[in-house]
């Protein structure tokens, strides 16, 4: 079974602290995603990863950064937060190279910025 | 741009069937895929279907796909209490061909949210 863990799944944080979510998968996924939930908006894709050290913005990447720096884990990261960003945060990952682009979701980091 | 439409809601009675219906504008979509979020969890893959298929039957759930009118539509049998949840239809963009492969985006809609009274 295809395993995606995210460090945290509730997080409290001040305006203007920086921030750091983990995802980690264990099945030697290429592509990697970092999406925000919100209520009446459903996912929007903030950036994705298709190898290591590579990254691509997605629809929403302002007021955020990633790292992939191993294959396995894909971080994203909040410079200073702010409470706009309080949401649901899922990562995702996929396998390159099958005819599907199934994405396999972590159970997700409730975030909140006071 | 590509564009997933969902309705939000959708309530239904223990035993009922329940459908759920999705459109979705990029006719280039290889797969289409349904997903579930229960309370507090992340998505689940329920089931997907090739764009070149008329209808998938896994279960008590069947997905149907009119590849004209660009619209999808889960139906869920016999539904019970455990499939509250909100269910997600996804398409896969025909985004680059990098390093050998698609990018492997996903375009979601936002959401449909079924209910299920005892």
């Amino acid at each position: 079974d295809v395993k995606v863990t995210q460090s945290s799944r509730y997080l409290v944080k001040r305006t203007g602290e920086k921030v750091f979510l983990e995802c980690v998968q264990d099945m030697d996924h290429e592509n990697m995603f970092w999406y925000r939930q919100d209520p009446g908006l459903g996912l929007r894709l903030i950036y994705f990863s298709y190898d290591v050290k590579m990254k691509e913005k997605g629809d929403i990447p302002e007021g955020y950064s990633v790292s992939r720096e191993k294959k396995e884990r894909f971080s994203l990261i909040l410079e200073s937060a702010s409470t706009n960003q309080t949401s649901m945060y899922l990562c995702a990952s996929s396998f390159r190279g099958t005819p599907t682009d199934t994405q396999y979701f972590g159970p997700g980091t409730r975030l909140t910025v006071l | 741009g590509e564009d997933v439409e969902q309705s939000l809601f959708l309530s239904v009675r223990e035993g009922d069937s329940s459908v759920i219906n999705c459109t979705y504008t990029d006719s280039s979509s290889t797969y289409l895929y349904w997903y579930k979020q229960e309370p507090g969890a992340g998505l689940q893959l329920l089931t997907y279907i090739f764009s070149n298929m008329d209808m998938k039957q896994d279960q008590r759930l069947t997905v149907l796909l009119n590849k004209k009118d660009k619209h999808l539509s889960l139906r869920i049998a016999d539904t019970q209490t455990g499939d509250s949840a909100i269910y997600f239809c996804a398409e896969s963009i025909a985004g680059l061909m990098n390093y050998g492969g698609s990018q492997g985006n996903l375009i979601f809609g936002k959401g449909t949210k079924l209910s299920v009274k005892p």
